[in-house]
């Protein structure tokens, strides 16, 4: 069975940092690319960042370009988003989701649960 | 980026009722097009890839069309556990966008 299980979240004040990990299990990770997805409360979903799945490649949404980065250990099949210089925007509940499902590639087949992260002073 | 602009933002419907919600694409994203469906307080989970393929396990009320710019979802008879929010995605072009969601609640 698939399981994406996120860790990190919290509080940080305004220009602070964050890392977020996700642990990844149930499937060979190092076979696919992962992705970062953000949920501010209450509203709509927002593409993050993507890499594939042995790093060659990473993608980032302009909101996030030079503040975020994301990583992956392909031995201790992991993935991480470490987020500097916060703002309070960046609150939102943030899920890793995987490229691929059962029977098809690259759209968002496995989701984790999320977690949360307040930007607040 | 490719603007993904879901219509309507809120329908009210009853259980068994054929709901049809629509997204367009600011421009062509040829059949690149995804639906999901979130629950409160539960990931997104896929419906439907490449405009009008169901994903493993999504039952068949549930079809997609479209292509270009102009697609649809639709379920042919709204089960109580399909009152949620449903999101389009298109993966044509970087960055992945998402349309901003159709709730669909219970009437």
């Amino acid at each position: 069975e698939v399981q994406l299980v996120e860790s990190g979240g919290g509080l940080v004040q305004p220009g602070g940092s964050l890392r977020l990990s996700c642990a990844a299990s149930g499937f060979t990770f190092s076979d696919y690319s992962m992705n970062w997805v953000r949920q501010a409360p209450g509203k709509g979903l927002e593409w993050v960042s993507h890499i594939t799945g042995s790093s060659s490649i990473t993608v980032y949404a302009d909101s996030v370009k030079g503040r975020f980065t994301i990583s992956r250990d392909n031995a201790g099949n992991s993935l991480h988003l470490q987020m500097n210089n916060l703002r309070a925007e960046d609150t939102a509940v943030y899920y890793c989701a995987r490229d691929g499902g059962d029977n098809f590639d690259f759209w968002f087949g496995y989701w984790g649960q999320g977690t949360l992260v307040t930007v607040s002073s | 980026e490719i603007v993904l602009t879901q219509s309507p933002a809120t329908l009210s419907l009853s259980p068994g009722e054929r709901v049809t919600l629509s997204c367009r694409a600011s421009q062509s994203i040829s059949s690149d097009l995804a639906w999901y469906q979130q629950k409160p307080g539960q990931a997104p989970r896929v419906l439907i890839y490449d405009t009008s393929n169901r994903a493993t396990g999504i039952p068949a009320r549930f079809s997609g069309s479209g292509s270009g710019t102009d697609f649809t979802l639709t379920i042919s008879s709204l089960e109580p556990e399909d009152f949620a929010v449903y999101y389009c995605q298109q993966r044509w072009s970087w960055p992945r966008t998402f349309g901003q969601g159709t709730k669909v609640e219970i009437k």
